[in-house]
């Protein structure tokens, strides 16, 4: 079963820091990798794209990486803000199926004062 | 303007009654979506529907069906609402099918069945 983990579930962390959430994917063939953020009682939005030939995408202070050998990617955030508390969203798309996409349950961050 | 708007923002009803909640883009996207995200804060595809042909349908029970007029709507009915039904609901829109464009999402719609 194509599946997609991430890690940690949650993370606090102060403002000003940098962190790196997590994630892990069985999911074959691959299409691309997408990473989302979701404040709280907002839609998802997206932060990065990467296909199969990305190794890292930047948007900003974001800072995503892609290792396709080893099915992991990882998004880093570069000096912390509390505007980046939010919860943080892995997808895996086939290209089969109609673009089929396989979504992480996410990495809840708080960033603190 | 907002590119994905979804009404209402929130829904209050009964068990048994049937609800809709619509959906409309002015991006110029030929392909929308419905997801359900739970109390978990998991999010699931439920539907997706490109130049308004259903290509995607996930394990979804048949009380739930969307329609869409045109390629700028796409709404979603509910039948016979049930407690398991609560849930937020987001409305998303991408150019080419799930996955090979940037999806953008609507505000979600916030179900609750008292």
């Amino acid at each position: 079963k194509n599946q997609v983990e991430q890690s940690p579930q949650s993370l606090i962390i102060l403002e000003g820091k940098n962190c790196t959430l997590q994630c892990n994917y069985t999911v074959s063939p691959f299409s691309n990798l997408r990473w989302y953020k979701q404040d709280t009682g907002r839609g998802p939005v997206s932060l990065t794209i990467m296909t199969f030939s990305e190794n890292t995408k930047s948007n900003g202070r974001y800072t995503a990486t892609l290792d396709a050998d080893t099915k992991q990617s990882s998004l880093h955030i570069t000096a912390s803000q509390l505007s980046d508390s939010a919860s943080y969203i892995c997808v895996v798309t086939t290209p089969t199926n109609a673009g089929k996409s396989t979504f992480g349950d996410g990495t809840t961050l708080t960033v603190k004062p | 303007d907002t590119a994905v708007s979804q009404t209402p923002k929130y829904l209050v009803t009964q068990m048994g009654n049937d609800k809709s909640i619509k959906c409309e883009q002015n991006l110029g996207h030929d392909t929308m979506y419905w997801y359900k995200q739970d109390s978990k804060k998991f999010l699931k595809i439920m539907f997706s529907y490109n130049n308004k042909e259903l290509i995607i349908n996930e394990t979804v029970p048949n009380r739930f069906s969307p329609k869409s007029p045109d390629k700028a709507h796409l709404n979603l009915h509910i039948n016979s609402l049930e407690l398991g039904d609560s849930a937020v609901y987001f409305c998303a829109s991408s150019q080419g099918w799930e996955g090979r464009g940037e999806q953008y999402f609507g505000p979600g719609t916030r179900l609750t069945v008292t």
